[in-house]
């Protein structure tokens, strides 16, 4: 069974450029949800995809988008980066519906905005 | 908005001794969760609770949840250095999440240090 994994693992960005971070939900996963994890923080919910369908979103401008793919792995899309966008961005993959209280983490993607 | 407050922020200890984290907030969940997180790494689920007044062991870790639904703590005996890490509680549904238990609310953490 593979496990939740997140690409890059690193990433540097100008302020005003976009970004999309990347992840592949765990085998037989249809939900994903995307977290945002500044330092010294828990982290905070940005939104759920759950079969190609976002369902639900944190407190979070437009210009956070996502996307699902048929396979269930999913993009995280941040237009016009900001300095405080600079964060650990994680995905979580779960079963959907009455299971997804359970989630499983990816390692997380670091993004600096300089 | 929802919040979980967890206490203590910050926690260094000797390998041997006891401790006790808390997770409250003045809001009711539908479970919770507890989470360990090393640096570089994602957070791990290490138990969910979802009756109040519940109690769940796991090895040297003691998880309850209150009566009430809205808090919890987690008592770790005998500590080891492989403790270490950020202790992280979350939240599910409750009541600003229309019903829904898709959110994961999170609190801020307790960095346990267990020194050899």
């Amino acid at each position: 069974e593979t496990g939740v994994t997140q690409s890059p693992t690193h990433l540097i960005k100008t302020r005003g450029q976009q970004v999309t971070l990347r992840c592949s939900s765990q085998s037989g996963h249809n939900t994903v949800s995307w977290y945002q994890q500044a330092l010294g923080q828990g982290p905070q919910f940005i939104f759920q995809y759950y079969r190609e369908e976002e369902n639900g979103r944190g407190n979070f401008p437009p210009r956070f988008s996502g996307l699902q793919f048929p396979n269930y792995s999913s993009e995280l899309n941040v237009n016009a980066l900001e300095l405080d966008d600079s964060a650990l961005y994680l995905c979580a993959s779960s079963l959907g519906g009455a299971f997804s209280y359970e989630q499983y983490f990816g390692p997380g993607t670091r993004l600096t905005v300089t | 908005t929802q919040l979980l407050e967890q206490s203590p922020q910050f926690l260094s200890i000797q390998e041997g001794e006891n401790l006790t984290v808390y997770c409250n907030s003045s809001s009711v969940f539908s479970s919770l969760q507890w989470y360990r997180q090393e640096p570089g790494e994602g957070p791990v689920l290490l138990v969910t609770v979802v009756t109040g007044g519940e109690v769940k062991k796991l090895k040297r870790l003691t998880f309850q949840f209150g009566d009430a639904r809205k808090d919890s703590s987690l008592h770790i005996t005998a500590a080891q250095p492989g403790d270490t890490g950020l202790y992280l509680c979350a939240g599910l549904g409750g009541a600003d999440s229309g019903g829904s238990n898709y959110k994961l609310t999170f609190g801020k953490g307790t960095l346990l240090t267990v020194n050899p």
